[in-house]
């Protein structure tokens, strides 16, 4: 069974930093793209960091450029998002995300873990 | 930035009906838009990508049309099932990838 699980979503302070975790398995980790998507409470699905299947290339949404940070260990079969200067519209639900074949949608998603950004 | 504006933004049928969720993207995206479904307390799901391919184990009363600025995904005999809200996201001019802002469709 394909399976993605988030974890490292706590509560923290304004200006503070987090490393959220995806742990993937049932599929060939390195044959593909993962992506991680944020919601907000209410809100619809943001797209926040694509990394390539190598880990060479990465993209990032312009609100998090220059404070995320997406790696991947494909060893492990780990995906991370190392989040810094955390702003309490980082606040969502945080999902890691399998890309499809065409690279940039996404076809298998984790359940999410909640980053909570208050003082 | 790609800005998709779905339309309605909420749907409420009957059992049976066809329900017409319109999207329409800022700029040309060629024919790379897909749908996704999400029902409450779950994570999306991937129904349609590049306008009318739909993903493994989705059934064909979902379907696709579009080109350009100008999509639509078309539920055809709803099932209570079928009760979600519904996202449309491109991928032509990124990054960033970006979704619509959703249309609810409720089942009566």
């Amino acid at each position: 069974e394909v399976q993605l699980v988030e974890s490292g979503g706590v509560v923290v302070q304004p200006g503070g930093s987090l490393r959220l975790s995806c742990a993937a398995s049932g599929f060939t980790f390195d044959d593909f793209a993962m992506h991680w998507v944020r919601q907000a409470p209410g809100k619809g699905p943001e797209w926040v960091s694509q990394i390539s299947w190598s880990g060479s290339d990465t993209y990032y949404a312009p609100s998090v450029r220059g404070r995320f940070t997406i790696s991947r260990d494909n060893t492990r079969n780990f995906l991370y998002l190392q989040m810094s200067n955390l702003r309490p519209e980082d606040t969502a639900l945080y999902y890691c995300a399998k890309g499809s074949y065409d690279v940039s949608y996404m076809d298998v998603w984790g359940k999410g873990t909640t980053v909570t950004v208050s003082s | 930035e790609v800005v998709l504006t779905q339309s309605p933004a909420t749907l409420s049928l009957s059992p049976g009906d066809t329900a017409t969720i319109s999207c329409r993207a800022s700029q040309s995206v060629r024919t790379y838009l897909g749908w996704y479904q999400q029902k409450p307390g779950q994570a999306p799901r991937l129904l349609i990508s590049d306008v009318s391919e739909r993903a493994p184990g989705i059934p064909g009363r979902f379907s696709g049309s579009g080109s350009g600025t100008d999509f639509t995904l078309t539920i055809s005999s709803l099932e209570p099932e079928d009760s979600a809200v519904y996202y449309c996201q491109q991928r032509s001019n990124w990054p960033p990838l970006t979704f619509g802002g959703g249309t609810k469709v409720e089942i009566k």
